[in-house]
């Protein structure tokens, strides 16, 4: 079993409708959870970070984190076309050397008009 | 708004020849981290520098790649001799010591094309 899993995707959604991005984790997950957003030949840019059970919101973003089922998502309202790019999820996972960033195999996100 | 600064941005060469890249933190970061990344896979973990000491390399292929951050700021990574199968974005991360989640910051990357 992989430590981190995404859908690989493409996921092709209308735009201005919701985006739901999912991620699912290995029990050596730590407790720290991220989500970051990668356009084509760029680098990961941080979008949200989320710690507690439950909903975070900033902006148009909202990440959920439910621990008893292991899962983290991703979701963006009002889907636009600026937000086609591959989102990786990201956690910390517990190591001999400590904890380590460990990403998914990102899930690519299309915004049709 | 401070940034990790890499450079070069891009970078041929041909297979057998050495390779280095650079990297410099955000300001006051004291961890940095080299990944690579691979078409269509999430970045892996290369090495994890704090301050000037090694915290984890177990995933350098240490017969070729060498990383240092002599002075405990920016960082050096260097691969020699490069091989086809290293072709691939070379990404430099920063993260503040302290804080609850030690949320990294990544630079632009290099992407390396080697023939």
């Amino acid at each position: 079993q992989k430590e981190v899993e995404q859908n690989s995707g493409p996921l092709s959604v209308p735009e201005g409708a919701i985006a739901s991005l999912n991620c699912t984790y290995s029990d050596r997950v730590s407790q720290s959870f991220f989500w970051y957003r990668q356009y084509s030949g760029k680098s990961p840019e941080l979008i949200m970070s989320i710690y507690s059970n439950g909903d975070k919101e900033d902006g148009r973003f909202t990440a959920q984190l439910n621990k008893a089922s292991q899962y983290v998502s991703l979701l963006i309202r009002d889907s636009q076309p600026s937000d086609s790019a591959t989102y990786l999820c990201a956690f910390y996972i517990l190591t001999g050397g400590g904890n380590k960033l460990t990403f998914g195999t990102g899930t690519q996100l299309k915004v049709e008009l | 708004e401070a940034e990790v600064a890499q450079s070069p941005r891009y970078k041929i060469t041909e297979k057998s020849q050495a390779v280095a890249f650079w990297c410099d933190p955000i300001s006051g970061h004291a961890t940095l981290y080299w990944y690579r990344q691979i078409l269509g896979q999430g970045p892996e973990l290369l090495v994890q520098f704090q301050d000037e000491s090694v915290v984890d390399d177990s995933q350098l292929p240490k017969d070729r790649f060498s990383a240092e951050r002599l002075k405990g700021v920016d960082s050096t990574l260097k691969i020699q001799p490069a091989e086809l199968g290293d072709s691939a974005m070379y990404l430099c991360a920063s993260s503040p010591t302290s804080g609850r989640a030690k949320t990294q910051y990544f630079g632009p990357g290099t992407r390396l094309l080697v023939l």
